[in-house]
């Protein structure tokens, strides 16, 4: 069955990088889009960054550009979430989940997530 | 502050109807289709509802959904101790080139 299973989540000081990975299995990686969505403790759901099939499109929440890249290893099947300039207000469960198509589309969704991985940015 | 509007919580004894509205603009549900996702305590969310209306199997269809012009809303009939989770809806932005959700609402089962 479809499995994503998060990691590389931990306790970073601001302004220190951080890289999340995202193994899949159970699917063809390559026949879809993924995504990063991200839950700050006692907020809601923020979508982060989604990258088509093949790695040539990327998209991202307008405030995380530039400091964040998402980027995919289809021999891997893994996604990952490169984090630069870490800030506290990072601090959140990072989800990673599937999207239902393999390009990014608007009609579209995310079928299935990982469990997350918890990111904490202190001193 | 959300680009799609939700009420921040909803609640309902068992058996009863509730609704939860999520509104947002031209440029998100205005324009494309609206997904709900239901995130129950310690789990991963979960997709309730797809492209407006539709109900991926083995979500039961005591959950419905619509959306008209810039608003969309979520139907649960026949509330069960169960449904106590926080929900949410997304849609795509054309403006903000992403996927935008609402802030969620928590439902309490009284």
């Amino acid at each position: 069955q479809v499995r994503l299973v998060e990691s590389g989540g931990g306790v970073v000081q601001p302004g220190r990088s951080l890289r999340l990975s995202c193994a899949a299995s159970g699917f063809t990686f390559t026949n879809y889009a993924m995504h990063w969505v991200r839950q700050a403790p006692g907020k809601g759901l923020e979508w982060v960054a989604v990258i088509s099939y093949d790695g040539r499109n990327t998209y991202y929440a307008d405030p995380l550009k530039g400091r964040f890249t998402i980027s995919r290893d289809n021999a891997k099947n893994t996604v990952y979430l490169q984090m630069n300039s870490l800030r506290p207000e990072d601090t959140a469960l990072y989800y990673c989940a599937r999207d239902r198509n393999v390009m990014v589309v608007a009609a579209s969704f995310f079928d299935y997530w990982g469990q997350g991985t918890l990111v904490t940015v202190s001193s | 502050q959300s680009v799609l509007t939700q009420p921040p919580s909803a609640s309902g004894t068992p058996g009863q109807r509730v609704t939860i509205s999520c509104s947002g603009s031209t440029s998100n549900i205005g324009s494309n289709t609206i997904n709900w996702y239901q995130h129950l305590p310690g789990m991963a969310p979960k997709v309730l509802i797809y492209g407006n209306d539709q109900r991926p199997s083995g979500v039961p269809d005591r959950f419905s959904a619509s959306k008209s012009g810039t608003s969309a809303s979520l139907a649960i009939n026949g509330l069960q101790s169960e449904d106590e989770a926080d929900y949410y809806c997304a849609a795509w932005d054309d403006s903000l080139n992403g996927w935008v959700f609402g802030g969620g609402t928590k439902l309490t089962v009284l």
